[in-house]
């Protein structure tokens, strides 16, 4: 069973700059994982940042943007705000099993 | 506005059965898979199960295998997930959430508000 995970918590200052990764169990992911990357606040569903790796949503801020970084998944905040602290959570599509999994999420501490 | 409503959450004893249903206001479902992804209190998200756009395919977590069943009615713009056999550990917010699957591409775009299940005695 793939296991996907994150980051469990990472600070950055306002006006900075955050990189999270998305890494998987059974090896390098690709642009054939399609990941996904959404933003959940306390007591909120979760919101969509990024679709297929890269893609932004017509909503996304603009200093978000996803990637493929070193085998892994990875979204960048430039430029944070302090209504980016959220927990952040990535999905990939497994196609062996044709299931989906998500990432084990990010705390994203803006201070 | 295009949104998705949950419906059908509650408290359930375990060995239960429950029903969740998911309508889809502002557009029309049959273009979508649909899936089912849950949230137990105070952890990260779940994909439970998904179910193609004509409902002939369906795909499901190791965990909830052979209790849940994910169906839609089209012409009710609506999926359901049966759940059966409730443990525990079966206690979440359930959201309904619509993935658009293109060539080459997986757009994972609208959620649920999501309802709330409770197996407890």
């Amino acid at each position: 069973q793939t296991v996907v995970t994150q980051e469990p918590s990472l600070t950055v200052s306002p006006g900075g700059t955050v990189t999270l990764t998305c890494a998987s169990s059974t090896g390098a992911v690709t642009s054939g994982y399609y990941a996904n990357w959404f933003q959940q606040k306390p007591g909120q569903a979760p919101r969509a940042l990024i679709y297929s790796t890269n893609y932004k949503h017509s909503w996304t801020p603009a200093r978000f943007s996803g990637s493929l970084l070193g085998g892994r998944a990875a979204l960048t905040l430039s430029g944070v705000q302090p209504e980016d602290e959220a927990e952040y959570y990535c999905l990939l599509y497994i196609s062996a099993t044709q299931h989906y999994v998500f990432g084990t999420g990010t705390k994203v501490t803006v201070l | 506005e295009v949104r998705l409503v949950e419906s059908g959450g509650g408290l359930v004893q375990p060995g239960g059965s429950l029903r969740l249903s998911c309508e889809a206001f502002g557009f029309t479902l049959s273009g979508y898979w649909m899936h089912w992804v849950r949230q137990a209190p105070g952890e990260g998200l779940a994909w439970v199960s998904r179910v193609r756009s004509d409902g002939k395919i369906t795909t499901y977590a190791d965990s909830v295998k052979g209790r849940f069943t994910i169906s839609r009615d089209n012409v009710k713009n609506t999926v359901y997930l049966q759940m059966s056999s409730l443990i525990v550990e079966d206690t979440a917010v359930y959201y309904c959430v619509r993935i658009d699957v293109g060539t080459d591409m997986v757009t994972v775009d609208l959620w649920g508000q999501g309802t709330l299940v409770t197996v407890s005695s």
